[in-house]
């Protein structure tokens, strides 16, 4: 069965520090994957997915196929960056997508 | 295009009462999605729709919930009888086959009292 897995609901940093937020999946076939984020009160909004291989507001994601992971990464975190943030997979077809049950990242100054 | 168009944006009503949540998605786009987000589920999903037919309901919580898409352009969410655990934000989402993002609307925020 197909589940993206978000194991962290709330991450705290200070401004500057990295920040990984983690996500892990289960698919059967070519999963394609995204990072979604969610800043207060506003809709979600793709933040990047995987086939584009593209950092994205300082952040970066790699699919790692055999962990069956798509972290995201920054290597020094900004206070703008405090959201919600959601791991999603879609079906080969791209026509059905799951969702992760979010992590809330603080950053403090 | 102005995105995906939910209606309204914040709803309050009593337990008991039929609720109707409205979304239009982007022109084009073939698969429409309907989302309930609450701090202690994250974000659900709850009825996804292709080329207006509904595909998988398997989300939906129970018979009080039900969803239609009569045209590309439109589609309802009714709660009918609506109860205080249903307050939640409820999200539309639409995507094209030729387009691998899906695209949000900004939610309708729902308080059943």
């Amino acid at each position: 069965a197909q589940r993206v897995t978000q194991p962290e609901k709330l991450l705290s940093v200070f401004k500057g520090a990295p920040v990984e937020l983690k996500c892990n999946y289960s698919y059967s076939g070519s999963p394609e994957l995204f990072w979604y984020v969610q800043y207060s009160r506003q809709r979600l909004q793709l933040l990047l997915r995987h086939i584009s291989r593209e950092s994205i507001k300082g952040f970066t994601a790699d699919l790692n196929k055999g962990e069956t992971s798509f972290h995201l990464k920054k290597p020094f975190a900004q206070e703008e960056d405090s959201a919600m943030y959601y791991c999603a997979l879609s079906s080969y077809n791209f026509n059905k997508f799951y969702f992760g049950s979010g992590t809330k990242l603080n950053v403090k100054p | 295009d102005a995105g995906v168009i939910q209606s309204p944006r914040h709803e309050v009503t009593e337990m008991g009462q039929e609720v109707t949540l409205r979304c239009k998605p982007i022109s084009g786009h073939n698969s429409l999605f309907w989302y309930r987000q609450t701090m202690m589920r994250g974000l659900e999903l709850l009825i996804y729709f292709n080329n207006n037919v509904p595909i998988d309901d398997s989300g939906m919580p129970e018979d009080r919930f039900s969803a239609k898409m009569p045209n590309a352009s439109f589609s309802t969410l009714k709660i009918q009888p609506s109860e205080p655990r249903d307050s939640a934000v409820y999200f539309c989402a639409s995507s094209s086959d030729r387009n691998t993002e899906a695209f949000f609307g900004q939610g309708t925020r729902l308080t059943v009292v």
